[in-house]
């Protein structure tokens, strides 16, 4: 079935550091590849999309690349600061926006 | 413009007793979603109704879990009787479904459950 396996946390780094939590997903179908994210007590926001082979979403800083050779959606990020802490989730969907399938979500901590 | 509002926010009830939860979707969205979201899990998928229609409710535990979204506009999400192990993270969200095409998927807040 359908599914997305996430770079297991917690993740923390100092401020300024470089970036990057591992996604990958299933190859079933065509799927649309997100990236959302969860600031304490918040709901969750999307943070950057991609809907085919090689597009990449970025949006804040973020960039993750749709790799369809190696079924990944890794987010990367240059720089961090300590506003980025947050939960971090990949999810897949196809068809668009019909059901969402989440990874398990990667706690990203920045310390200054 | 609102968000998705959920009400309420925190519900703490014994086990085998009802609760509700209440979901307002962006105004014009025609599609809504429950989720289940467990401690340290990522969301997944209760039910998703276009307009009136539940459209996905295969993941939908019928026994105890229903939900009902009348007009098309609101929605609730009805346990009853609520077990230890539906304490978690029930999230809406809302997205607008239009020639064809989808928006992005929009989320509330949540309603954190704990069930005594």
């Amino acid at each position: 079935g359908n599914s997305v396996t996430q770079m297991e946390g917690p993740v923390t780094l100092s401020e300024e550091a470089f970036l990057t939590i591992n996604c990958t997903y299933t190859a079933t179908g065509y799927p649309s590849l997100f990236w959302y994210v969860q600031y304490p007590g918040e709901g969750l926001q999307l943070l950057l999309k991609a809907t085919k082979a090689d597009d990449k979403g970025s949006n804040k800083g973020f960039e993750a690349t749709y790799r369809k050779e190696t079924t990944s959606f890794h987010l990367e990020k240059g720089s961090v600061q300590v506003s980025d802490s947050a939960v971090y989730f990949c999810a897949r969907s196809n068809f668009g926006n019909e059901k969402l399938t989440f990874g398990t979500g990667t706690r990203l901590t920045i310390i200054p | 413009e609102a968000g998705v509002v959920q009400s309420p926010r925190y519900k703490i009830i014994e086990k085998k007793q009802p609760v509700a939860f209440w979901c307002n979707p962006i105004s014009g969205h025609n599609t809504l979603y429950w989720y289940l979201q467990n401690l340290g899990q990522g969301p997944e998928l209760l039910i998703r109704y276009e307009n009136e229609e539940a459209v996905d409710d295969s993941q939908l535990p019928k026994d105890r879990f229903s939900a009902e979204r009348l007009k098309g506009v609101d929605s609730t999400l009805k346990i009853q009787p609520a077990e230890l192990g539906d304490s978690a993270v029930y999230l809406c969200a809302s997205s607008l479904v239009a020639g064809g095409s989808r928006d992005e998927q929009f989320f509330g807040p949540g309603t954190r459950l704990t069930v005594l």
